[in-house]
């Protein structure tokens, strides 16, 4: 059964700093890995998808890696600003055997403020 | 234009009640999804359709009802509320994978309170 960590589960730097959040999962069968953020008491907004084939995907300040044979993501921002607190959320999207469905498992977020 | 849209975004009821969650998507995916966030704010699937049929049952209680009467629109019913039902519950949509781009895209939830 995948499993999917995140750490740190907290996260709060100065405004400007660069950052790196980490995501790690049990099952290197992947079919791909999204990272999602989470404004409180909001839904999810899709930030990266990263293909089982591909090894990054940028977008803005934003830089998401996958590294399959080590069961790794990260996400990395850039110049981090206030707008960019938030909760990320990494998930593991896998295809289950035999018809079975798919699925996307959850990491357990990571908080993160940026102060001004 | 709302790709994952549900209603309705708060409900408010007591124990031992029924309600229903209703979700649709306009983006032409195959599969959709019932997720379950507690207070420690960890996303669950409970159900996964794909094409109207319920693929994946994550050991929810049968007081949970999901209900597909066609590809765009997933709705859940619950009987008989309890307290721990008590969640933001979140619907979700993706391509099939032999389809498309399995991009998931996710309604703004729904927040439960059993009283």
């Amino acid at each position: 059964k995948q499993e999917v960590t995140q750490i740190p589960a907290a996260l709060s730097v100065p405004e400007g700093e660069n950052l790196v959040l980490n995501c790690s999962f049990t099952d290197s069968a992947i079919y791909n890995l999204q990272w999602f953020r989470q404004d409180p008491g909001k839904g999810l907004t899709s930030l990266l998808l990263i293909q089982s084939s591909q090894r990054e995907q940028t977008s803005g300040r934003l830089n998401a890696s996958l590294d399959k044979s080590s069961g790794r993501s990260t996400l990395y921002i850039a110049a981090s600003q206030p707008g960019d607190s938030a909760t990320y959320l990494c998930a593991a999207f896998i295809i289950m055997n035999n018809n079975a469905g798919n699925m996307l498992t959850f990491g357990g977020g990571t908080r993160l403020m940026v102060k001004p | 234009d709302t790709a994952v849209s549900q209603t309705p975004k708060y409900l408010v009821t007591q124990m031992g009640n029924d309600k229903s969650i209703k979700c649709e998507q306009n983006l032409g995916h195959d599969t959709m999804y019932w997720y379950k966030q507690d207070s420690k704010k960890f996303l669950k699937i409970m159900f996964s359709y794909n094409n109207k049929e319920l693929i994946i049952n994550e050991t929810v209680p049968n007081r949970f009802s999901p209900k597909s009467p066609d590809k765009a629109h997933l709705n859940l019913h619950i009987n008989s509320l309890e307290l721990g039902d008590s969640a933001v519950y979140f619907c979700a949509s993706s391509q099939d994978p032999l389809v498309g781009d399995t991009e998931a895209f996710f309604g703004q939830g729904t927040r439960l309170t059993v009283v």
